[in-house]
């Protein structure tokens, strides 16, 4: 069964923090991982995926994939007020995501000014 | 460039009635996806289509109905609405070559009551 976990929070941090998000997910067969943002109100945007295992870096923030954990992780450097929002784990239903996406039920993080 | 189109944005209805919750995307993507939002949970999917004509059930389809006469419009037709249909609803769109690269709309909030 493809299930995505994640700690609801909320997680609250002051400005300029370092954040740590995690999610763990049961199926060895995912191939990429996806981070989504939701703001209030809005649909969530895409932040950033990566393939396979490792580190991957997009300005402050940085996805980390451990697949023999089945553990998934984004870091948020220099954390801002903007950055408070709802962050969805993603994984794909198949290979291409074609079918359809697979979403954790999100952590809702709150940057305090 | 609009990118994905949702109205109404709000609705109430009453046990019973049905209702056509409409999505246009603008962007010439096959795919395209209707998604339901509940407190506390993550998406499911309930239809997606990978290109007119094409349409398939996802996760949680009961009650619910699409049709996909065009590239552009995906429309979600309730019929006889209950208060378990009560939700945010979301319209997706994707290109086939694109990882994990949803456009989502900004969502309609329904309230059957």
């Amino acid at each position: 069964q493809k299930e995505v976990e994640q700690d609801p929070g909320p997680l609250s941090v002051p400005e300029g923090a370092i954040v740590s998000l995690n999610c763990t997910y049961s199926n060895s067969a995912f191939q990429y991982f996806m981070w989504y943002r939701q703001y209030s109100r809005k649909g969530p945007e895409l932040l950033m995926y990566t393939y396979s295992s490792g580190n991957k870096e997009d300005g402050r923030f940085t996805a980390q994939v451990d697949k023999s954990s089945k553990y998934i992780s984004l870091f948020i450097r220099d954390s801002q007020p903007s950055d408070s929002a709802t962050y969805l784990c993603v994984l794909p239903e198949s290979g291409g995501g074609a079918d359809g996406l697979t979403f954790g039920k999100g952590t809702h993080l709150i940057i305090q000014p | 460039n609009a990118g994905v189109t949702q109205t109404p944005k709000f609705r109430i209805l009453k046990i019973g009635q049905s209702m056509t919750l409409q999505c246009t995307q603008d962007m010439n993507h096959n795919y395209m996806y209707w998604y339901r939002q509940d407190p506390g949970m993550g998406l499911k999917l309930i239809y997606y289509s990978v290109g007119a004509g094409i349409t398939d059930k996802g996760e949680v389809p009961n009650g619910y109905n699409v049709s996909r006469s065009t590239t552009e419009d995906f429309p979600l037709r309730l019929e006889l609405a209950a208060p378990s249909q009560t939700s945010v609803y979301f319209c997706a769109s994707t290109d086939a070559g694109t990882v994990g690269g949803y456009t989502f709309g900004s969502g309609t909030r329904l309230t059957v009551v």
